[in-house]
């Protein structure tokens, strides 16, 4: 099945710095790719949506200066948290839709800032 | 009144007993809807999807769908400790792939 590489699993960084997440479709070409965000025992919460060679559509309240995303090619799609504060502290989450199979969720990525 | 509402648990259940998790929905024309299997650190993987009303079978999972009450549910047969997890209720908003997911039922199956 379509298989999408999320890296890396986990950071920790130091408070100001940036962090960039990679999203991969290993066996497919994602011309769509969804950010997620999730805090503990909470549920998923779309950040923002990344096209293929347009710019990304930020959810509400998300604010895209700090969460850069890029989708510069059909297999990858990245998203760089910038000037990171301990309140992203959050796993992050890519996920690409299989039409109407769902989606296919990358492995997440833990980020703790520090 | 949220999108896709989920009772958060947690739900208890003996080993081998069916575990029942229920969802309802806002958007009366949501056309495909989907469960999702997540454990605790673990990106959510999708265990049943289903689009009609009725039911829809795959092993110990059934998916049940109502859209004129818009539910849906999932029952889970002969439930084993390794079903202990958050179940992720999903629905795709009509007219493109944006999904909301609801908040999530913790289970946990007790040996």
């Amino acid at each position: 099945g379509a298989v999408v590489s999320q890296h890396p699993s986990w950071v920790i960084c130091k408070s100001g710095t940036s962090v960039k997440i990679e999203c991969r479709s290993l066996d497919f070409q994602a011309t769509t790719m969804f950010w997620y965000r999730q805090f503990p025992k909470q549920s998923l919460m779309l950040m923002a949506t990344s096209n293929e060679g347009s710019k990304a559509t930020y959810e509400q309240g998300v604010e895209k200066d700090k969460f850069l995303i890029n989708h510069a090619s059909l297999t990858l799609s990245t998203l760089t948290v910038t000037s990171a504060h301990p309140e992203d502290s959050s796993f992050y989450i890519c996920s690409a839709p299989q039409g109407n199979y769902g989606y296919t969720f990358g492995s997440g990525t833990r980020l703790t800032v520090v | 009144q949220k999108e896709v509402e989920q009772n958060s648990g947690p739900l208890s259940v003996p080993e081998g007993a069916i575990a029942s998790l229920n969802c309802t929905y806002s958007d009366r024309v949501s056309q495909s809807f989907f469960w999702y299997r997540q454990y605790s650190g673990k990106s959510p993987e999708l265990i049943m999807s289903i689009y009609s009303n009725g039911d829809k079978e795959d092993g110990r999972f059934t998916a049940q769908l109502n859209k004129a009450s818009q539910y849906v549910s999932l029952l889970i047969r002969d439930s084993q400790p390794s079903d202990s997890a958050t179940y992720l209720c999903a629905v795709n908003k009509p007219g493109g792939f944006k999904t909301i997911f609801g908040a999530g039922t913790r289970l946990f199956v007790k040996a």
